[in-house]
């Protein structure tokens, strides 16, 4: 079951247009979600995150979004620069448990599939 | 750059023979996390470690098993490595005090024949 979806596996935008990149996830015990950037033969990358108790962040470029009551978030990036190909994963982390020790998720992230971001020149 | 180490890099291996990955870190951080990466599915935990010798299971743990006798050092090892465990493997580390970024290894990417 996969509890946190890109439905998009690509884009393909024009320098200087915005490009949305989309998520969905399904289990409402997620508080904290993040955006990660994957260039090919290399590690993913941190981009930006979203606490459940915003509705949005900037930072630079990059802003996203978050929908709780839809359970969707997204990320903007404006202007789209061709060294921003790449690509994009989102993923979300589970509310801490508070009935083990230290209240603690360990961390755990679930990953979407991933959107293949392709600006253009 | 998060102090994170992958070796090897590249392997090929035939079924049936075990493989040991290693991750390796300087930051002297507690939380470690194993990943494969496989087109349309992401990124997939495998396990994870919350300290020395403290280790559970991710998602996709059959086929793995990990161990983390030091801190800096999170092994990962397919006991007898299968054509389904072709992948690109990514360690992870997580500093005690952020609220879910994890920082990722440069890879090491497996090929079972």
């Amino acid at each position: 079951d996969q509890q946190v979806k890109q439905n998009s596996p690509s884009l393909s935008v024009q320098e200087g247009r915005i490009s949305i990149l989309n998520c969905d996830y399904t289990n409402s015990m997620f508080d904290y979600f993040l955006w990660y950037k994957k260039y090919p033969a290399e590690g993913p990358t941190f981009l930006i995150s979203i606490s459940s108790i915003k509705d949005k962040n900037e930072d630079g470029r990059f802003t996203v979004f978050l929908n709780k009551s839809a359970k969707h978030l997204s990320l903007h990036i404006v202007p789209s620069q061709p060294g921003d190909s790449a690509v994009y994963f989102c993923a979300a982390r589970l509310r801490p448990l508070t009935s083990n020790a230290g209240g603690t998720s360990y961390g755990k992230l679930t990953f979407g599939q991933g959107t293949i971001l392709t600006v253009h020149p | 750059d998060a102090g994170i180490t992958q070796s090897p890099r590249h392997k090929v291996t035939e079924t049936g023979t075990p493989v040991t990955l290693r991750c390796h870190q300087t930051e002297n951080h507690r939380y470690m996390y194993w990943y494969r990466q496989d087109p349309g599915h992401g990124l997939r935990l495998i396990h994870y470690s919350y300290g020395v010798k403290d280790t559970d299971k991710g998602e996709v743990s059959d086929g793995y098993s990990v161990s983390r006798s030091k801190t800096e050092d999170f092994l990962l090892t397919l006991e007898s490595a299968t054509s389904s465990q072709t992948s690109v493997y990514f360690c992870a580390i997580k500093d005690d005090r952020s609220l879910g970024e994890q920082f990722f290894g440069p890879g090491t990417r497996l090929t079972v024949l």
